[in-house]
């Protein structure tokens, strides 16, 4: 399994945008980046995924550089419903499903007003 | 309704007690997993199932066990529940193809007295 580091806790204030930064040193060929969301007492919901440079969709932007060792999740202009936690999960989870990746403790993302 | 559905959602139960948790999925997924979350901490996986006649160990599956009774339910016991057992319980189901996101249910928390 591949090991992640990502910052325990941020705070940022509205409007501003955030990096939320995972190192990944260990990564493997077949491995994707993957990052999930988690609100107190639900269940996490994925946000983004890439393998290679950089993947954007409606909520963030995912940058992953050449050796692939990191990976930043960029969300846009933050509001005080960002507040969650955030997991980098690294891992095959085509073939090997999400037995192959671990969500450690995230990093929590608090939205000052 | 939602894609992912556990129950109870609320469970206080007594120490020795049998208690079964429930989930049932319509995203017509094969793959389904069963996690425990403690406070502050990340998701640790229980048990994957990636069909039907597939049931396997995850990483802390030592006083609990699970049944598939079909592609859709995926159900989680705890013969003889203990304090320690005191978590909010996760399932969640994912494919091998698209985005490989997982979709995980609204948690059951559980509480052992």
């Amino acid at each position: 399994l591949a090991k992640t580091t990502q910052p325990i806790s941020m705070d940022s204030y509205e409007g501003q945008e955030v990096n939320i930064t995972c190192s990944h040193n260990n990564i493997a060929t077949n491995d994707y980046i993957t990052w999930y969301q988690q609100f107190p007492s639900q269940g996490p919901r994925f946000i983004i995924q890439g393998y290679k440079t950089k993947v954007t969709n409606e909520v963030a932007s995912l940058f992953i550089p050449a050796d692939r060792k990191s990976s930043t999740l960029s969300l846009p202009r933050v509001s005080l419903s960002d507040t969650a936690v955030y997991y980098c999960l690294v891992g095959d989870i085509y073939s090997g499903g999400y037995q192959k990746v671990t969500f450690g403790t995230g990093t929590k993302l608090q939205v000052i007003p | 309704d939602a894609d992912v559905t556990q129950t109870p959602r609320n469970r206080i139960t007594k120490t020795g007690k049998r208690i079964m948790l429930e989930c049932s999925q319509t995203k017509g997924h094969d793959r389904m997993y069963w996690y425990r979350q403690d406070p502050g901490l990340g998701l640790r996986l229980i048990y994957y199932s990636f069909d039907v006649k597939d049931i396997n160990k995850g990483e802390i599956s030592d006083g609990y066990s699970v049944s598939r009774q079909a592609q859709a339910k995926f159900s989680l016991s705890l013969e003889s529940a203990i304090p320690n057992q005191t978590a909010l319980y996760f399932c969640a189901t994912s494919e091998p193809s698209g985005k490989g996101e997982a979709f995980f249910g609204q948690g059951t928390r559980l509480t052992v007295v």
